[in-house]
């Protein structure tokens, strides 16, 4: 599986677009990218994923770079309760495969 | 909203000790996953079923820990003795399996054992 890479920390202002970058630059064809996040003493949570075209849901947008080796999830209106720690993984999809997290990015929205 | 269930939610143990952890599944599920996570760390991968079955254990210390699940519902895993070392977050994850939403894992909310 392609590994990825992603800044520690990041803050961002309630109310204000939080932009999410990861870079897995060794991707190959077939593999997906996925975005899940973990809300401090909870289990992750699946937010979104793509192959190579941008994707959009009720909870984020993921925006896949042409040459695929990077992308950003974008919360369109951070709140409070998108604090969190943020994980890039990339793997192929087709089967059940297992997640491979790395440390992730940490969110801190703040008033 | 289904959700994946797990007992206890916080377990202190003596090293030494044997200690047990329970996942209930999403109805249906056939994938079933725990995963260990360190302070400070992502989760990583212990062992992974399909169904009854043992897909990967690659990462899970057998000298110790054991993991099954006999009706391809429920789970347990177990860790005889603990260790010092063992203290951290025990995540289940389960799985539609092979299908299209197979991507998909649905977190239950863990079991924080702290051994002493």
């Amino acid at each position: 599986d392609a590994k990825t890479t992603q800044p520690p920390s990041m803050d961002c202002a309630e109310g204000r677009a939080a932009n999410l970058p990861c870079n897995h630059s060794t991707i190959s064809g077939n593999e997906y990218v996925y975005w899940y996040r973990q809300i401090h003493s909870q289990g992750p949570q699946y937010i979104i994923h793509g192959l190579k075209n941008n994707e959009t849901n009720e909870m984020a947008s993921l925006i896949i770079t042409e040459d695929r080796k990077s992308s950003t999830l974008i919360l369109p209106h951070a709140t409070l309760r998108d604090t969190a720690v943020y994980y890039c993984i990339v793997l192929p999809t087709g089967t059940a495969s297992k997640l491979t997290f790395g440390t992730g990015t940490r969110l801190q929205v703040t008033l | 909203e289904a959700e994946v269930a797990q007992s206890p939610r916080y377990k202190i143990t003596e090293k030494s000790q044997a200690v047990a952890f329970w996942c209930d599944p999403i109805s249906g599920h056939a994938t079933l996953y725990w995963y260990r996570q360190i302070l400070g760390q992502g989760p990583e991968l212990l062992v992974q079923f399909q169904d009854e079955s043992v897909v990967d254990d690659s990462q899970l210390p057998k000298d110790r820990f054991s993991a099954e699940r006999l009706k391809g519902v429920d789970s347990t895993l177990k860790i005889q003795p603990a260790e010092l070392g063992d203290s951290a977050m025990y995540l289940c994850a389960s799985s539609q399996g092979l299908s299209l939403r197979s991507y998909e894992q649905y977190f239950g909310p863990g079991t924080r054992l702290t051994v002493t």
